[in-house]
């Protein structure tokens, strides 16, 4: 079954113990990206990356990091977890990129991991 | 940058009645995605309608269809014969076909369907 798969699905943990969400899809995907979701603020994108040993910003990458070793594999790390994040974290992938072969546009995401910083 | 505006925060239907969301986005791009998704109670993100920019024709699944007005920037998605099942947070998101293909999401719509 094709699927993007996160893990943990719900952690609770302290201020400053660092953390990985790991994030793996088995769809030879290029694309992969990161978000956060918060209420009244949608979804925001963390970090993305475009194909292996390529990463870059989106629109929140304050405190997190990435690595993107190999195609299927996309974690987000968190340092020093702070209070601020929890959140909502979501692991999406897509076959489609700039220039390539043109598809339906659709990114595919995991099941979502509830992050809760005390 | 692209910005993606959902007014309405929340909705309520009658069951089996139709309902519509609406969606206003902001770019300067001529070629992009639009998506609505929806977000049922288990959190996960359902991909409900996809609309390609270049496409004129309105994009249909099921019940689910959207009226695309590109010089207006609106994608509003209505929702014919709504069922206890519908109910959810829907988000709007746009998606740029260069660079960084990320969605950009508006806040979120939550429907509520009235038995």
């Amino acid at each position: 079954e094709a699927q993007v798969t996160q893990n943990p699905r719900y952690l609770i943990t302290v201020t400053g113990k660092k953390l990985t969400v790991t994030c793996s899809q088995n769809m030879n995907h290029e694309y992969m990206s990161w978000y956060r979701q918060d209420p009244g603020l949608g979804l925001r994108q963390i970090y993305y990356s475009m194909n292996v040993e390529v990463t870059d910003k989106g629109d929140v990458p304050e405190g997190y990091k990435v690595s993107r070793k190999e195609k299927r594999n996309f974690p987000l790390i968190l340092e020093s977890p702070s209070p601020n994040q929890t959140s909502l974290y979501f692991c999406a992938s897509s076959p489609w990129t700039s220039g390539g072969d043109p598809n339906t546009g659709e990114l595919f995401f995991g099941e979502g991991s509830r992050l809760t910083v005390l | 940058a692209q910005t993606v505006t959902q007014s309405q925060p929340e909705m309520s239907v009658q069951e089996a009645e139709t309902v519509t969301l609406s969606c206003t986005y902001d770019t300067s791009e001529s070629d992009y995605y639009l998506f609505w998704y929806k977000q049922p109670p288990s959190r996960q993100m359902i991909l409900v309608i996809r609309q390609e920019a270049y496409k004129q024709q309105n994009a249909t699944e099921n019940r689910f269809s959207v009226n695309f007005q590109k010089a207006a920037k609106s994608f509003s998605l209505k929702i014919s014969d709504s069922q206890l099942g519908d109910a959810a947070m829907y988000f709007c998101a746009y998606r740029t076909n260069f660079g960084n293909e990320k969605l950009t999401f508006g806040t979120g719509t939550r429907l509520t369907i009235i038995p």
